[in-house]
């Protein structure tokens, strides 16, 4: 069966410092995943996705991820962190053969930013 | 709207009673998805429309839980009898994609509710 891992609950991180967000998938071939931003009272926001090709894709507000198939991880990465990115994080996974598209959703990580 | 949008925002229903919980995806778009968040969780699945038809509802936890989308637009998703644990925020979501494939879905704010 499908799963996600996000080993972190709670991260905090000073402004302006790197940032990774570990994810881990289970899945028996190369699913689509997929991060999400959701602040507080807020729905999902897709922050990026990767379906195939590159294995680093770039997002909006300056995240990327990279998908490394021999670890069965795709960790969110961020070189500064800023205020405003205190918010929750998730990773999903979608089956490629997954009729409709549903998504497979991490714990999530919560992020705190220190001024 | 430009977005998923769901009404209302917040319910508050006392144990026993009926609730229906409503999302107005994209215009256009096929696929409708709704999402059950508890508390400090991943949002998890509960069903998919294609259209008008609920082509997937294995997430629903019990019978008392429905959800219709009679002319494969407005979604309605609906509790029967709540009971405390089903407080949660209840999440729209919807696509252009049929299957949703190489389509990310569209997240609503959710409505929030809490069962007293």
């Amino acid at each position: 069966a499908q799963s996600v891992t996000q080993p972190d609950i709670h991260i905090t991180v000073s402004e302006g410092a790197s940032l990774e967000l570990r994810c881990n998938y289970s899945y028996g071939a190369t699913p689509y995943l997929f991060w999400y931003v959701q602040s507080p009272g807020q729905g999902l926001q897709l922050l990026l996705k990767y379906f195939s090709g590159d294995t680093l894709v770039q997002g909006i507000k300056g995240f990327e991820a990279e998908f490394k198939r021999s670890q069965s991880s795709f960790n969110l990465r961020k070189p500064s962190v800023h205020w405003s990115d205190a918010a929750e994080y998730f990773c999903a996974v979608r089956g490629i053969y997954n009729q409709g598209g549903k998504l497979i959703f991490g714990q999530g990580t919560e992020l705190s930013v220190k001024p | 709207g430009a977005g998923v949008s769901q009404s209302p925002r917040y319910k508050v229903a006392k144990r026993g009673q009926d609730v229906a919980l409503r999302c107005d995806p994209i215009s256009g778009h096929v696929s409708l998805f709704w999402y059950q968040q508890a508390l400090g969780q991943g949002p998890e699945f509960l069903t998919y429309f294609q259209n008008e038809a609920q082509l997937d509802k294995s997430g629903l936890p019990s019978d008392r839980f429905f959800a219709e989308r009679p002319e494969g637009s407005v979604s309605t998703l609906k509790i029967q009898r709540t009971q405390q644990e089903d407080s949660a925020v209840y999440l729209c979501a919807s696509s252009p994609r049929l299957r949703g494939e190489n389509s990310p879905l569209h997240f609503g704010n959710g409505t929030r509710l809490t069962v007293t």
